[in-house]
């Protein structure tokens, strides 16, 4: 089965922090993904990565950065935390190429509550 | 953007089939519509997706129209286990194979006992 981790289930961090989500795949899969989960708004994608070191901004990157060093390893950063971006953090791989993927695979989730 | 709508919550009796329905009047020729599924305090699970024939899994069945402007999820035999959120999606793959799913609110079921 593929499994995907999150570092942590609950975090609580203070506003003006530096805050690492880490998310590691077992499966070799090529894309990576965060979405962030608020009420009434459902998942929202931040960031995803198609290859190690590559990048792309998904809806809502605004306040966010990405690091991909490793194929397994897909790293969310919030650089200087805030209130607003106390949520469910989510991460999820699936593989690459053509012909199109489907089927992401979730993380657990991250439940970030920044005061 | 959301490009899909599907009702808030629906009720469905233990053993009988589950028929969630999903719109997606805007969809265009190459976009996917894909079903994923979140149980309480769990991420999101994949369940399904189509382009332009209805599918079926060991888990569902997806039922497209002809027009491709909406959809069902038929779950055969629902199950309390089946009580979740279920999302509908429409997506095109890009060229590196990722693709953005917008989830939006999705179908609140409950089966019921």
């Amino acid at each position: 089965d593929v499994k995907v981790t999150q570092s942590s289930r609950y975090l609580v961090k203070r506003t003006g922090e530096k805050v690492f989500l880490e998310c590691v795949q077992d499966m070799d899969h090529e894309n990576m993904f965060w979405y962030r989960q608020d009420p009434g708004l459902g998942l929202r994608l931040i960031y995803f990565s198609y290859d190690v070191k590559m990048k792309e901004k998904g809806d809502i990157p605004e306040g966010y950065s990405v690091s991909r060093e490793k194929k397994e390893r897909f790293s969310l950063i919030l650089e200087s935390a805030s209130t607003n971006q106390t949520s469910m953090y989510l991460c999820a791989s699936s593989l690459g190429g053509l012909p199109q993927t489907y089927e992401q695979y979730f993380g657990p989730g991250t439940r970030l509550t920044v005061t | 953007d959301a490009k899909t709508t599907q009702p808030t919550s629906m009720d469905c009796a233990e053993g009988r089939a589950a028929n969630l329905p999903c719109n997606h009047s805007t969809i265009s020729g190459n976009e996917y519509v894909y079903w994923y599924r979140q149980i309480h305090s769990q991420g999101p699970q994949y369940i399904i997706h189509g382009l332009k024939n209805n599918e079926t899994n060991e888990m569902a069945s997806l039922i497209i129209t002809e027009d491709r402007k909406s959809s069902t999820l038929i779950l055969p035999h629902a199950t309390l286990r089946d009580t979740a959120v279920y999302y509908c999606i429409v997506s095109q793959p890009l060229q590196t194979g990722a693709n953005n799913l917008f989830f939006g609110t999705g179908t609140r079921l409950t089966v019921i006992p």
